[in-house]
């Protein structure tokens, strides 16, 4: 069965350093892999996707992820990081290749100080 | 302009008092889902509708049930909550073809004394 783990609850950093919020998946299938932010009193919105293709993908905001396939690994990134990234961040694994159920992780709330 | 809109945004009940909540989109997508958050914890699927085609996860409790009775309104109809159902919870719709991109409504916080 799919599974998603987010290691690490709360990561804080500083406006300006590096942004790194780590997911780790298992799934019996090729992977469908997602990030979803969700900022305070909104509902959660797609972030950035990987279904095939290049293992590098970038999203909105600036945030990018790499599959690693070796490491069953989906971490998100972001070189600089700013006070409006503020917000939980949840990983999410497709159930099956038709994507119509999303297993997510517990997620990582992100603070951002100045 | 919200694109999926849920109501009441928040809903305080008594223990065995049945709850409805509601969910409308403008995206005219033919998926449908509604997730359970709880606190601290992953939001968990409930359901989902594929247009009219119900298909319930094997663990949602009997106590949850839905209606989707056009394409643009889903509800979510607990029938007797428990303290265990306070929760946060998210509908979402996609459409097909659109692998995993959901799009979600900002949540009916549900509190059960």
């Amino acid at each position: 069965a799919q599974s998603v783990t987010q290691l690490g609850s709360h990561v804080s950093v500083s406006e300006g350093a590096l942004v790194l919020l780590r997911c780790n998946y298992s799934s019996s299938v090729p992977p469908y892999l997602f990030w979803y932010v969700q900022y305070p009193n909104q509902g959660l919105q797609l972030l950035l996707k990987y279904t095939t293709g290049a293992t590098l993908v970038k999203g909105i905001n600036g945030f990018e992820a790499e599959f690693k396939k070796s490491e069953t690994s989906f971490h998100l990134t972001k070189p600089s990081a700013h006070m409006s990234d503020a917000a939980e961040y949840f990983c999410a694994v497709s159930r099956d290749q038709a994507g119509t159920a999303l297993i997510f992780g517990k997620g990582t709330t992100l603070s951002v100080s100045s | 302009d919200a694109m999926v809109i849920q109501n009441p945004r928040y809903q305080v009940t008594q223990f065995g008092k049945p709850v409805t909540l509601s969910c409308s989109q403008t995206l005219n997508h033919n998926v449908m889902y509604w997730y359970q958050q709880k606190s601290s914890q992953a939001p968990k699927l409930l359901f989902h509708y594929y247009d009219k085609d119900f298909n319930n996860e094997a663990d949602t409790p009997d106590n949850f049930q839905s209606r989707r009775p056009n394409t643009s309104f889903c509800f979510l109809d607990i029938r007797s909550p428990g303290l265990g159902d306070t929760a946060m919870y998210l509908c979402a719709t996609s459409r097909v073809g659109y692998t995993g991109e959901l799009f979600f409504g900002e949540g009916s916080r549900l509190t059960v004394l």
